[in-house]
């Protein structure tokens, strides 16, 4: 079966920098997502990684490595508006996306 | 800024009521998709189109129907709600050819069945 795995909370301080892995096993691969949404909201797309190698977006980086079928999405300097749920996503063969359950940061003071 | 609609956005019914969730896009996309998603859970696909009087099934699609009748509009309709049915629903479209995933979504239609 297909499967995204993220962890399901993390916490961290304002102004430091953290890291959320997504690891997937799909039936092929189009591509990996992250997308970022906030309590109540819908999700609002984040980063793309079809290459092995890192995406930085100013203060987000996503990075992908398709051989060990892991990424993580790297936020430095946390404001308190990134406190939302981060979602993992991967395109497989037939392009459609496969959804992790979406790690939910939470920053604090 | 992302130009898709959902209505209504809170829906609180009784059982056995026939409901329809509307979704409209103002930006030309042929992609249009339907999720559900429940709390801290992953989103599960329940139907997409890729243009006009085209549909197809995703993973949760067997208690509800879509239409896309027009290019911009693609409804969601549950012919009879029951209280599994209580879940958030996001619209989203996309740009076909551009495999790159990025999906706008609608603010969600929040339901409810007593």
């Amino acid at each position: 079966g297909q499967n995204i795995d993220q962890p399901t909370e993390m916490t961290a301080t304002e102004g430091a920098i953290v890291q959320i892995n997504c690891t997937y096993q799909t039936s092929g691969f189009n591509g990996l997502f992250w997308y970022q949404q906030h309590a109540g909201e819908a999700p609002t797309f984040l980063s793309y990684n079809v290459l092995d190698g890192l995406e930085e977006k100013g203060r987000f980086s996503s990075f992908l490595s398709r051989s060990k079928g892991y990424s993580y999405l790297l936020l430095k300097e946390l404001q308190m508006k990134d406190s939302a749920s981060y979602l993992c996503a991967v395109m497989d063969s037939n392009y459609q996306l496969i959804w992790g359950a979406g790690t939910k940061l939470i920053i604090k003071p | 800024e992302a130009d898709i609609y959902q209505t209504p956005r809170y829906l609180v019914i009784g059982t056995g009521k026939k409901i329809t969730l509307e979704c409209s896009q103002t930006m030309g996309h042929d992609k249009m998709y339907w999720y559900q998603q429940d709390p801290g859970m992953e989103l599960h696909l329940i139907h997409y189109s890729y243009g006009v009087n085209s549909t197809e099934k995703g993973d949760l699609s067997s208690e509800s129907t879509v239409s896309r009748i027009r290019t911009e509009h693609f409804p969601l309709t549950l012919e009879s709600a029951r209280p599994s049915h209580t879940s958030q629903y996001l619209c989203a479209s996309s740009v076909t050819g551009a495999e790159t995933g990025e999906l706008f979504f609608g603010e969600g239609s929040r339901l409810t069945v007593l």
